[in-house]
């Protein structure tokens, strides 16, 4: 049973319009990560959080916000989506321990922007 | 910053062939690192990992060696699969307490039968 999911698997929205994203993990990890990966930029961190209720930048916030209502929901939101914000995002979930810490993910949403 | 450079792909080989993927990283600790491979349609998931300098990582026929020295943790397999073809990425653990991990660009491998 898959232990990170995400919804919708495949977005399409408009220029302007709110788009939110959802993921979902049942590993019980403090730890949860949003990437986009586009080609020739590999997997680069958006926002993450350490538990309910936090919320860190990433190396990519701009345009980006993101919410952990509970230990198992993480959420990207895209107020004003853009087309330059066409991609696939990930989802992860990681235990804290440090830098030894391996990263489950999910299997990915495809977002298109028109 | 921590960053990860690792070969430009895609790269191509024959089935039964040799593979090196090199991997070079810049961080100013003694990091864990990673290799993950994700195969289409899917995310990525763990090949291995290796926290300590100068011991070596294996599965699935691949392996890699930690080089504290060279700053390197190149992945190689001597004999490919047409199954391997993926994408295979470097990566690194923060080691300031984030528990982030730094990622290289890809490197995509397309193994021809």
């Amino acid at each position: 049973e898959a232990a990170v999911t995400q919804s919708p698997r495949n977005k399409v929205a408009v220029t302007g319009g709110k788009v939110t994203l959802s993921c979902n993990q049942t590993n019980n990890h403090n730890n949860m990560y949003w990437y986009r990966q586009d080609t020739g930029h590999g997997l680069r961190l958006i926002h993450y959080s350490y538990g309910a209720g936090s919320t860190e930048k990433g190396d990519i916030p701009d345009g980006y916000k993101a919410s952990r209502p509970s230990q198992e929901n993480f959420s990207l939101i895209l107020e004003l989506a853009t087309p330059s914000q066409t991609s696939v995002y990930f989802c992860a979930s990681g235990e804290d321990w440090g830098d030894c810490a391996e990263q489950f993910f999910g299997p990915g949403t495809r977002l298109t922007v028109l | 910053g921590d960053s990860v450079t690792q070969t430009e792909g895609p790269v191509t080989l024959s089935e039964g062939t040799s593979l090196t993927v090199n991997c070079s990283y810049e961080t100013k600790q003694y990091p864990t690192l990673f290799w993950y491979v994700q195969y289409p349609g899917e995310g990525p998931q763990l090949l291995f990992k290796v926290p300590k300098a100068n011991e070596k990582g294996s599965n699935r026929g691949f392996e890699a060696t930690y080089n504290k020295e060279a700053t390197s943790f190149h992945l190689q397999k001597a004999s490919v699969q047409e199954s391997d073809s993926a994408v295979y990425y470097c990566a690194l653990g923060d080691t300031e307490g984030a528990d982030r991990l730094t990622f290289g660009k890809g490197t995509q491998l397309i193994i021809q039968p």
